[in-house]
């Protein structure tokens, strides 16, 4: 697509539920990051996925956080068990550079999901 | 670790009054610094960027300078417009070629008429 998309924008839960947040990255791009920013707050890195692979989950706040991107394109945010802590906006981010490249990469961010724990 | 340091907001300007946003940073080796901007509902994007020092980033009007000898990269714009009303955050990218971009906490800037 044109751009990164990300769905729901909106999400409401109670605490305890499991929410599942779809990240659609820009097509061909092979870098795919999650992020986190709690009110007021920059982005916190959560994740990064190379294509398909996984190489970094160490921003992920506990084992109730798990991320997906079994494809290469379409990734999945899931977090089980809310908490209230947990509310905030999950920034979906992709890239066309992959590791190997040590210029200034530029990140195309989509507008994100707010999810609100109650 | 790798950190932003950015001023905090909000900050209030009436239109076509100087901005300047102050960002230091801290980081191993030379990164590369960014600022990214995001408009009121919707997602962060680039503003503009630098990757060694005395480089220079600018668009629409916005400039920085990459200052390697005070870690500095600050955000600046000769006259400010209501549509500039956003939050603007300073951010890096560690040089030792992992991608992971580090972002400050943000400032709030609101122009007013």
């Amino acid at each position: 697509g044109a751009g990164v998309s990300q769905s729901p924008r909106y999400k409401v839960a109670k605490r305890g539920q499991d929410v599942a947040l779809r990240c659609d990255p820009i097509s061909g791009h092979v870098s795919l990051f999650w992020y986190q920013q709690a009110l007021g707050q920059g982005p916190e890195f959560l994740t990064y996925f190379q294509n398909e692979a996984q190489l970094d989950k160490s921003g992920l706040p506990s084992d109730r956080f798990f991320a997906e991107r079994p494809e290469g394109s379409v990734s999945t945010l899931k977090i089980q068990r809310t908490q209230q802590e947990d509310s905030a906006v999950y920034l979906c981010a992709s890239s066309s550079r992959g590791l190997d490249f040590a210029g200034a990469n530029v990140l195309t961010f989509g507008a994100g999901s707010r999810l609100t724990v109650l | 670790g790798n950190s932003v340091t950015q001023m905090e907001g909000p900050v209030t300007l009436s239109e076509e009054a100087f901005l300047t946003i102050n960002c230091t940073y801290t980081a191993t080796g030379y990164p590369s610094l960014f600022w990214y901007v995001q408009y009121p509902g919707e997602g962060l994007q680039l503003l503009l960027k630098a990757t060694k020092a005395d480089d220079k980033g600018s668009n629409k009007g916005f400039e920085a300078t990459y200052r390697k000898e005070t870690t500095s990269f600050h955000l600046e714009k000769g006259s400010v417009q209501v549509s500039d009303s956003a939050v603007y955050f300073c951010a890096l990218r560690y040089s030792g070629g992992y991608q992971k971009v580090t972002f400050g906490t943000g400032t709030k800037l609101q122009v007013i008429p």
